[in-house]
């Protein structure tokens, strides 16, 4: 267990629809990264935060968004879902940002049908 | 464009077998290379490397980074069967952006 907890575990929803996912971070990690994973991309960067603040940004699509709130959870919403954004949606933490030893969650599965 | 390149793709070796993988790299703004295992879960952590031509060792991995050639290499000793998973390699550059390769998929056959 790595100490970084996502919600939920498992999604089904239908294209156009809009999902929010859920994440908390270890204890005393201030950064944030959110991850897709998918068979023919790999996984992929999608943004960081870092004390609440977006630090960097990686391949994340105009209809996704995220945000991390005072109390350091984060969130990432995607919009508009599409066949495509099925996937398994990781979020990381580590203490600051740099490339330190980043905790992966155990990841939400999302499928758009 | 940046990108990361692992290879092999697959492995298959047998137990007490060692193996090598490798990671090359093409980064704008190179800040450090990373190494993650992934079983069927989450990945975890193995090294973070950042200079070149130091050893990195945890038990039977080793890694090391030549930032001349723009690669590293990944060596696990006397495997087990639990070293069988996707192991992977990204890169993060000082903007923070991390580049994940495609992954080595390592079986080992007891």
């Amino acid at each position: 267990d790595s100490g970084v907890t996502q919600t939920p575990k498992h999604l089904i929803t239908a294209t156009g629809q809009r999902v929010t996912l859920r994440c908390s971070p270890r204890s005393g990690d201030l950064s944030v990264y959110w991850y897709q994973q998918s068979l023919d991309q790999g996984l992929q960067f999608l943004i960081q935060y870092y004390n609440g603040e977006e630090r960097a940004k990686g391949n994340i699509l105009e209809r996704f968004s995220a945000q991390q709130f005072p109390d350091l959870h984060s969130e990432l919403n995607l919009s508009s879902l599409e066949l495509g954004d099925s996937a398994l949606y990781f979020c990381a933490s580590s203490v600051v940002p740099g490339g330190y030893e980043q905790y992966f969650g155990p990841g939400t599965r999302l499928t758009v049908t | 464009e940046d990108k990361v390149v692992q290879s092999p793709l697959s492995l298959v070796v047998h137990e007490g077998d060692t193996v090598t993988l490798n990671c090359s790299y093409e980064v704008t703004n190179f800040r450090s290379l990373l190494w993650y295992k992934q079983e069927k879960k989450a990945p975890t952590f193995l090294f973070m490397l950042t200079s070149s031509g130091i050893e990195k060792k945890s038990g039977r991995l080793s890694s090391i980074l030549d930032k001349k050639e723009l690669f590293s290499i990944l060596n696990i000793t006397a495997t087990q069967t639990g070293d069988s998973a996707v192991y992977l390699c990204a890169n993060m550059n000082r903007d923070d952006k991390i580049i994940f390769g495609k992954g080595t998929r390592l079986h080992i056959l007891p």
